[in-house]
């Protein structure tokens, strides 16, 4: 089966850049989206086909997807940003959506 | 606006059986297909079920198909999800979620309801 295998954990500091990075089999052949989950809360959408924001998401969110591993970057993290991180794509030969594990993002 | 407001959670016996509904405000919910998605606590979301708009089409994970049944009621602009042979392991949050294009599918999700509680424990 089709798996996505994102680190478990990134750390950054204010202002700097994070990377969260998303892996799966020729996965730059699929569409990558992103959801960012705050706790409590449910998740909301910032990235979609691998680098479109949807309107409300501010421009610090950029993504790219190419090979085997699609990547979530976020310029000038802030304190906001902390949060989990989840790609996510279509697997058209088994007609699944997957999810990667998720990645705990540490502003600090 | 979008709104999508799930309910039906509770506590249930292994094996027994629940049913959720989702619904839907704001948009033409005949239009787009949606979608359930769980969380256990303290883990990852995990994809559980897709249906078309129509409601001709439906796709399950390997961990539910057999035992859940997604469906809609287009008249009541409500999404549902009957659960039964319920397990441990099926304890969870679980969101309903739309897909943002219009007439197909895109294979992820826009907007997403708040969540409610299943738990399976005896």
């Amino acid at each position: 089966s089709y798996e996505l295998t994102q680190p478990p954990s990134v750390s950054v500091s204010p202002g700097q850049t994070a990377s969260i990075t998303c892996s799966g089999d020729t996965l730059g052949d699929k569409y990558a989206c992103w959801y960012q989950q705050k706790p409590g809360q449910s998740p909301v959408l910032v990235i979609y086909q691998d680098n479109k924001r949807p309107s409300g998401i501010p421009e610090r969110f950029s993504g790219s997807n190419s090979g085997n591993t699609a990547t979530l970057t976020i310029s000038g993290t802030q304190a906001m940003d902390e949060a989990d991180y989840y790609c996510q794509a279509w697997d058209s030969s088994t007609a699944k959506v997957i999810f990667g594990g998720g990645t705990k993002l540490t502003v600090l | 606006e979008v709104h999508l407001l799930e309910s039906g959670g509770g506590l249930v016996q292994p094996g027994g059986s629940l049913r959720l509904s989702c619904a839907a405000s704001g948009f033409t919910f005949s239009s787009y297909a949606m979608s359930w998605v769980r969380q256990a606590p303290g883990k990852g979301l995990e994809w559980v079920s897709t249906i078309s708009g129509s409601g001709g089409s439906t796709y399950y994970a390997d961990s539910v198909k057999g035992r859940f049944t997604i469906s809609r009621d287009i008249s009541k602009n409500t999404l549902y999800l009957q659960m039964n042979s319920l397990r441990a392991e099926d304890t969870a949050a679980y969101y309903c979620a739309k897909d943002p294009l219009s007439g197909s599918y895109t294979y992820y999700f826009d907007y997403w309801g708040q969540g409610t509680l299943v738990t399976v424990s005896s």
